[in-house]
C-alpha cells in the first residue's frame, strides 16, 4: 500500500520561497503510470490543485500559480517536491501531496494522499 | 477554468436519512467527475470516480450519478461516520483540475 508523507518548514516569511517534499513509500515513484500532485487547502476553505508531475517527468501547473510554481522529482530518494516562490499570506494553507491513478486514458482520480502539512506565511 | 458548483453549502440530517448532494459543472465534462469525503484534520478520501464507480472499500450506501454538467452523490442511509465535508472534482481534459466548494453534512 503506497503511502505519502509531506515534510518541510511550517513557517515561511513573505516574499520567500516555500519548499515542501513528499516522500513516497510502499512503491517506486518511477514505476507505473501515475500523476504526482500537490493540492492545498486554506483553513476552512476548499481544495486547490497546484500542479502535477508525471512518471515521465513532465509537469503541468495551475495557470493561477504557474509563474511561481516548480514541481520536481528525485527518483533516487523516491520523492517529489514543490517550490512556490514570492509567497504571501494568501499562500497560507495545508499542503497535500497525492498520487493520481487514471481512467478513460487520462482522467485522474486522487487515490492516495499524504496527511497534509500546514504552512503559514508570516513575518 | 471549469467551475464546479456544489449545493447545498451545508445540510443537517439524521442517522438513517437519505442525503443527496449536487455538483454542477460550468461546461460539459462527460463522466469525468470524482467525489471525495473529508473529515476534520484529515486528507480527503476518494469515494466515487468516473461519476458512478465506487472506489474499492467504500460502503455501498454511497453512490454517484450524472453526466454532462449535473452530478449527484447519494448516501442512501446516513451513518454516524458519514458526517463530513464532501467535494466533487472534475478531471476533464482542460487543466486546471478543479474542485467544488464542498458540502458539509452535519448532525441534526
Amino acid at each position: 500500500q503506497v503511502q505519502l508523507q509531506e515534510s518541510g518548514p511550517g513557517l515561511v516569511k513573505p516574499s520567500q520561497t516555500l519548499s515542501l517534499t513528499c516522500t513516497v513509500s510502499g512503491g517506486s515513484i518511477s514505476s507505473g503510470s501515475y500523476y504526482w500532485s500537490w493540492i492545498r487547502q486554506p483553513a476552512g476553505k476548499g481544495l486547490e490543485w497546484i500542479g502535477r508531475i508525471y512518471t515521465s517527468g513532465s509537469t503541468n501547473y495551475n495557470p493561477s500559480l504557474k509563474s511561481r510554481v516548480t514541481i520536481s522529482v528525485d527518483t533516487s530518494k523516491n520523492q517529489f517536491s514543490l517550490k512556490l516562490s514570492s509567497v504571501t499570506a494568501a499562500d497560507t494553507a495545508v499542503y497535500y501531496c497525492a498520487r493520481a491513478g487514471t481512467y478513460y486514458g487520462d482522467a485522474e482520480y486522487f487515490q492516495h494522499w499524504g496527511q497534509g502539512t500546514l504552512v503559514t506565511v508570516s513575518s | 477554468d471549469i467551475q464546479m458548483t456544489q449545493s447545498p453549502f451545508s445540510l443537517s440530517a439524521s442517522v438513517g436519512d437519505r442525503v443527496i448532494i449536487t455538483c454542477r459543472a460550468s461546461q460539459s465534462i462527460s463522466s469525468y467527475l470524482n467525489w471525495y469525503q473529508q473529515k476534520p484534520g484529515k486528507a480527503p478520501k476518494l469515494l466515487i470516480y468516473a461519476a458512478s464507480s465506487l472506489q474499492s472499500g467504500v460502503p455501498s450506501r454511497f453512490s454517484g450519478s450524472g453526466s454532462g454538467t449535473l452530478f449527484t452523490l447519494t448516501i442512501s442511509s446516513l451513518q454516524p461516520e458519514d458526517f463530513a465535508t464532501y467535494y466533487c472534482q472534475q478531471t476533464y481534459s482542460t487543466l486546471p483540475l478543479t474542485f467544488g466548494g464542498g458540502t458539509k453534512v452535519e448532525i441534526k
